[in-house]
């Protein structure tokens, strides 16, 4: 199956630094997301972005298919920003394989 | 709203009991999905129905089992033959198989005591 591997592992940073998450995959997908899970659990969905460049506020992603990595930038951290961030990808009608995820902490 | 609905939040087992945690989403996904997070560690798939009366194995699939009677719900039992079940368990849902709009319950907090 797909590998995923995500970088840092770990990042803490002051309240107002910008931060950039890698992700790499093993193979070709046609399907990727980036996911935010908040200190309670619960998982949002960030962005969908097999290819290109999205941005949605202080957020903004970008993958590189034929390079085979995605990365999340996020721009003027705040605290609420803090949590682990997934990578998630699959290729046709295959499951969805998670990244080991970067756990963020944003210091105020 | 549209949403997931897990429940439980937070589930204590004795050893050798089976449990089950529900998941209910009224989305009209046709996908359903569970998963098994551990501290530290990313998501792991238990079990996944693409439509009704219809699922399949993920990767972690032994010592549970799962039901797709409706289209809103799918149902997780843990069973005793699960070893560690201790474990935060996340149901989501899907427009399609592998489809973008993943949704995703608070999840259910299980211990074994």
């Amino acid at each position: 199956g797909i590998q995923v591997e995500q970088s840092p592992p770990d990042l803490i940073l002051q309240e107002g630094a910008n931060s950039t998450l890698r992700c790499n995959f093993s193979d070709s997908v046609n399907n990727l997301q980036w996911f935010h899970q908040n200190p309670w659990g619960q998982l949002i969905n960030l962005f969908y972005i097999p290819s290109g460049t999205k941005q949605n506020g202080r957020l903004s992603a970008t993958t590189v298919a034929t390079e085979r990595y995605s990365l999340l930038y996020i721009s003027s951290s705040q605290t609420t920003d803090s949590g682990v961030y997934f990578c998630a990808v699959n290729f046709g009608n295959e499951k969805l394989t998670f990244g080991t995820g970067t756990r963020l902490t944003i210091i105020p | 709203d549209g949403g997931i609905t897990q429940s439980p939040k937070y589930l204590f087992r004795k050893e050798g009991q089976n449990v089950t945690l529900s998941c209910e989403q009224n989305l009209n996904h046709d996908a359903m999905y569970w998963y098994r997070q551990d501290p530290g560690q990313g998501l792991r798939l238990i079990y996944y129905s693409q439509i009704v009366n219809d699922f399949q194995k993920g990767d972690i699939a032994e010592g549970y089992s799962v039901s797709r009677e409706k289209k809103e719900s799918f149902p997780l039992t843990v069973t005793s033959a699960q070893k560690n079940p201790t474990a935060f368990y996340l149901c989501a849902s899907s427009i399609g198989p592998g489809n973008y709009g993943y949704t995703f319950g608070s999840g259910t907090r299980l211990t074994v005591v």
